[in-house]
């Protein structure tokens, strides 16, 4: 089983609608992430959390928010679709406990199409 | 600004020659760098670390070399083999931004052909 999961795998929605992606870790991890991926432009943080009571803002957070309801899940959340928003997005996980180093483990992406 | 650069969207190598893949950075605050290989419909999986107190790092046919001076590091694969073929991200993290984020950078995509 994959230790880092994301549903859907993939979407197509319209513009203006509200759409959440789940993320699911059974890794242990109190630290969670939210990428988005655009050809040729890398990775990109959306929102970040440490633990259960904290969110953080990434580079590109507008549009998007996050809820963290329990250390394993992570959601975002686009509360009105637009067209620039379709993309790949990534869910990754890290351990604090690591120390200073901050291996990150992904799971396989939702790929999302804004009509 | 981009604060990690992989200069070379793509790169084309022979199996069994020496792939190298180059990145820079611009924060001198970074004090980790990684490494991480993409295969399409897939999530990025790590690859190789190294933390700024090593100029080197290597773990079988994967070897990342450090330069501070310069803000630049490399990833070399020998000898690379048809299944290397991915998109490498090159990424840092360190204590000058947000404490355990990662900055990646845009890519690059490896062919190795048979």
């Amino acid at each position: 089983d994959a230790d880092v999961t994301q549903t859907p795998r993939n979407r197509i929605t319209k513009t203006g609608k509200r759409i959440m992606l789940e993320c699911s870790q059974t890794k242990g991890h109190d630290r969670m992430y939210w990428y988005r991926q655009d050809p040729g432009l890398g990775l990109q943080l959306i929102y970040y959390s440490f633990d259960v009571k904290d969110i953080n803002k990434g580079e590109i957070s507008d549009g998007y928010s996050v809820s963290r309801q329990a250390q394993a899940k992570f959601s975002l959340s686009l509360e009105s679709a637009i067209p620039n928003q379709t993309a790949l997005y990534f869910c990754a996980t890290s351990d604090s406990r690591q120390g200073w180093d901050n291996e990150q483990f992904f799971g396989p992406g939702t790929r999302l199409t804004v009509l | 600004d981009q604060q990690v650069k992989q200069n070379s969207p793509s790169l084309s190598v022979q199996e069994g020659r020496i792939s190298i893949l180059n990145c820079d950075y611009t924060n001198s605050m970074f004090d980790y760098f990684l490494w991480y290989k993409k295969y399409p419909a897939e999530g990025p999986t790590f690859l190789i670390s190294i933390s700024s107190i090593k100029d080197k790092n290597e773990d079988g046919r994967f070897t990342v070399f450090l330069n501070k001076s310069a803000k630049h590091l490399s990833l070399h694969i020998v000898p690379s083999q048809p299944g290397d073929s991915a998109v490498y991200f090159c990424a840092a993290s360190g204590y000058g931004g947000s404490q355990g984020n990662l900055i990646f950078g845009k890519g690059t995509k490896l062919s190795v052909k048979p």
